[in-house]
């Protein structure tokens, strides 16, 4: 069974800082996607950024970006020049590749910006 | 263009009563799935249909069943409430069944009380 480990509970980060999220996952499958879901107050799951696993190129979304380890089966998310509004809880998850399976998320890690 | 809508937004029952949660995909989306939220926790997996089928399946007992309708909306039903059924259930909507990981777009979710 695929799993998706985030080590991290908390973490805060000042106000235009950057700040680094950690996730691991272990899969026996060599084709999937690894994701991170911001999910603020309003509880609506938003998808910050996705990475396909036959990609070596890291994803990057604007201030977001991923630093992908395929051998060491590592996703991390680093978040630049950190607003405010960047404070929610982030999950990272996990899906085989294919036709719409699944999502597995981790526990998630609670981040708060400092102004 | 509406998002992906659930109703709904709370709902307060008592053990061993049956509750039905709703869902209406994002405009284009023809594939739902249900995820269940504990507090603290990551979203679990519960079921997704696509076609009007249950098509994939977590570990979660028959208690939990689900419905989809022709215009693709869903519902989530549960049956002999358990205190540990408490959560926030939240549904995710994608598009074209068989297309490679298309990116699940979330509700706000439904938080069940169950006292």
């Amino acid at each position: 069974a695929q799993t998706v480990t985030q080590s991290q509970p908390e973490m805060s980060v000042q106000e235009a800082e950057t700040v680094t999220l950690s996730c691991t996952y272990d899969t026996s499958e060599s084709d999937y996607y690894l994701f991170w879901y911001k999910q603020p107050p309003s509880r609506q799951m938003i998808l910050v950024i996705r990475q396909e696993a036959y990609k070596q190129q890291n994803a990057t979304e604007n201030r977001f970006s991923v630093n992908f380890q395929k051998a060491a089966k590592s996703f991390s998310l680093k978040i630049s020049d950190s607003q405010l509004g960047d404070a929610a809880m982030y999950f990272c998850a996990y899906s085989r590749g294919g036709s719409n399976y699944k999502l597995t998320f981790g526990k998630g890690t609670l981040l708060t910006v400092n102004p | 263009d509406a998002g992906v809508t659930q109703s709904p937004t709370h709902l307060i029952k008592t053990r061993g009563q049956q509750v039905t949660l709703r869902c209406s995909p994002k405009s284009g989306h023809d594939t739902v799935s249900w995820y269940q939220q504990a507090l603290g926790q990551g979203p679990q997996f519960i079921f997704q249909y696509y076609e009007e089928e249950e098509r994939q399946r977590g570990n979660f007992p028959d208690r939990f069943s689900g419905h989809q309708f022709p215009n693709y909306s869903s519902e989530l039903n549960v049956n002999a409430l358990l205190l540990g059924d408490s959560a926030l259930y939240l549904c995710a909507s994608s598009g074209t069944g068989a297309s490679r990981a298309s990116p699940n777009h979330f509700g706000n979710g439904t938080r069940l009380t169950v006292t």
